[in-house]
């Protein structure tokens, strides 16, 4: 089975500033997918961002863009240059390389300050 | 981008009723959908997924016969929450996963069931 992993429940930044979100997965599967989305006080679940774990480079969408790392299990989302907007539960996730199967971490509320 | 319209948004209904959420891929067809179940402040939990055409396969601990799911078209998929009690308050999401792009989802607005 399958399990995601985010180990910080909250975290907070200034605005403009860069800030992390960790994530942790667990598989035995060689080729899977992975995202980052978030879900802001509205609950409409938007994607920031998403890999393959067949490519080695890292994603990047803009501000967003990840550390992947295969070995390790290990796929985290860098926000750089935080605006106020971002303020959103951020959840990772996993899709198995059948696609029949698609599960959650159990979030991170980013707080950006102004 | 692919829209996923779910119905109703909200819903209130009394204890021992049956309540039906509709996932409707609008633009695009659908080989794949997936129901999540979210409590306050939680994650999205996975229910169960639904292929167009065959019975749905439910997460470990999710009763088939409490949430029924019906997939019958590549643009629909239903979940029915019968005999529904205060416990099954919750909001309900549907993703939906394109016959044409196999890695991508995209989700419905969500569900906030009330149960009385």
């Amino acid at each position: 089975a399958q399990t995601v992993t985010q180990s910080q429940p909250e975290m907070s930044v200034q605005e403009a500033e860069t800030v992390t979100l960790s994530c942790t997965y667990d598989t035995s599967e060689n080729n899977y997918y992975l995202f980052w989305y978030k879900q802001p006080p509205s609950r409409q679940m938007i994607l920031v961002i998403r890999q393959e774990a067949y490519k080695q480079q890292n994603a990047t969408e803009n501000r967003f863009s990840v550390n992947f790392q295969k070995a390790a299990k290990s796929f985290s989302l860098k926000i750089s240059d935080s605006q106020l907007g971002d303020t959103a539960m951020y959840f990772c996730a996993f899709m198995t390389p059948n696609f029949n199967k698609f599960y959650f971490g159990s979030g991170t509320k980013l707080n950006v300050k102004p | 981008g692919a829209v996923v319209s779910q119905h109703p948004s909200r819903v209130i209904c009394k204890s021992g009723t049956s309540v039906k959420i509709e996932c409707r891929s609008l633009d695009f067809q659908a080989t794949t959908m997936f129901w999540y179940r979210q409590f306050p402040k939680q994650s999205l939990m996975l229910m169960a997924t639904s292929n167009e055409g065959s019975k749905a396969t439910y997460e470990q601990g999710v009763e088939k016969d409490k949430f029924l799911i019906n997939h019958a078209s590549l643009t629909l998929s239903t979940l029915t929450v019968t005999s529904a009690h205060p416990e099954d308050s919750s909001f309900y999401i549907c993703s939906a996963r394109p016959v044409a792009t196999n890695e991508k989802l995209f989700f419905g607005s969500g569900t906030q069931l009330s149960v009385l």
